[in-house]
């Protein structure tokens, strides 16, 4: 039973540029949550995706956005990268976006901006 | 609006000791939903426990066990007869009820070090 899987690992962005990551859900899950975690910080809610719909969002600006597939699979999307972008960055999964349900955590991926 | 407070940063125990981690809430909604998650050195969140507003109980799974109060809003973790393998942040997180979708809000975090 595979759990929640991210990629890439960890990736190197300079100033300026646009980044992707993904996120594939464990199976049976639905919905899917991104969170930014700074160093030594607790996670930080991005948005929430349930039925390909962003159904909750963080105090995040629009530079971050996100996609969810008919797979159930999601895409973060952060343009116009800054230093204080630089952070890991999860994906959680759970069944039913109505908070009933504990979430599943992938190792994330660690964004460095150059 | 929501919050979660962990107000011990760091705690050292040696092995065998026993060892409580805080957690106090604010939220001004009736259903909500309090979880505890564990981030060892490689960086995943492992889920421990969930707690729904309107189940007071305790729960004690092995060597945890959780002591949830709302009158004072908190959700204590205690780790008995700690080991080293307990060694790794744990967050606590609030949850609200929501008829779209739902906000996760965790708390800072609490760096526990268990000494051989």
């Amino acid at each position: 039973d595979a759990g929640v899987t991210q990629s890439p690992t960890h990736l190197i962005k300079t100033r300026g540029q646009q980044v992707t990551l993904r996120c594939s859900p464990k199976s049976g899950h639905d919905t899917v949550s991104w969170y930014q975690q700074a160093l030594g910080q607790g996670p930080q809610f991005i948005f929430q995706y349930y039925e390909e719909e962003e159904r909750q969002r963080g105090n995040f600006p629009d530079r971050f956005s996100g996609h969810q597939f008919p797979n159930y699979s999601s895409e973060l999307n952060v343009n116009a990268l800054l230093l204080g972008d630089s952070a890991l960055y999860l994906c959680a999964s759970s069944l039913g976006s109505l908070g009933v349900q504990p979430q599943h955590f992938g190792d994330g991926t660690r964004l460095s901006i150059l | 609006a929501q919050k979660v407070t962990q107000a011990q940063t760091e705690i050292s125990v040696v092995e065998k000791e026993d060892v409580t981690l805080d957690c106090v809430y604010e939220t001004r909604d009736t259903t909500y939903y309090l979880f505890w998650y564990k981030q060892p050195p490689s960086g995943e969140l492992v889920f421990l426990i969930r707690r729904n507003s309107f189940d007071e109980q305790n729960e004690i799974s092995g060597r945890y066990s959780w002591n949830f109060q709302k009158s004072t809003s908190s959700f204590n973790f205690t780790i008995t007869a700690s080991q080293v393998v307990d060694s790794a942040v744990y967050f606590c997180a609030l949850s609200e009820a929501r008829l779209r979708g739902q906000n996760f809000v965790f708390g800072p975090g609490t760096r526990l070090s268990v000494l051989p």
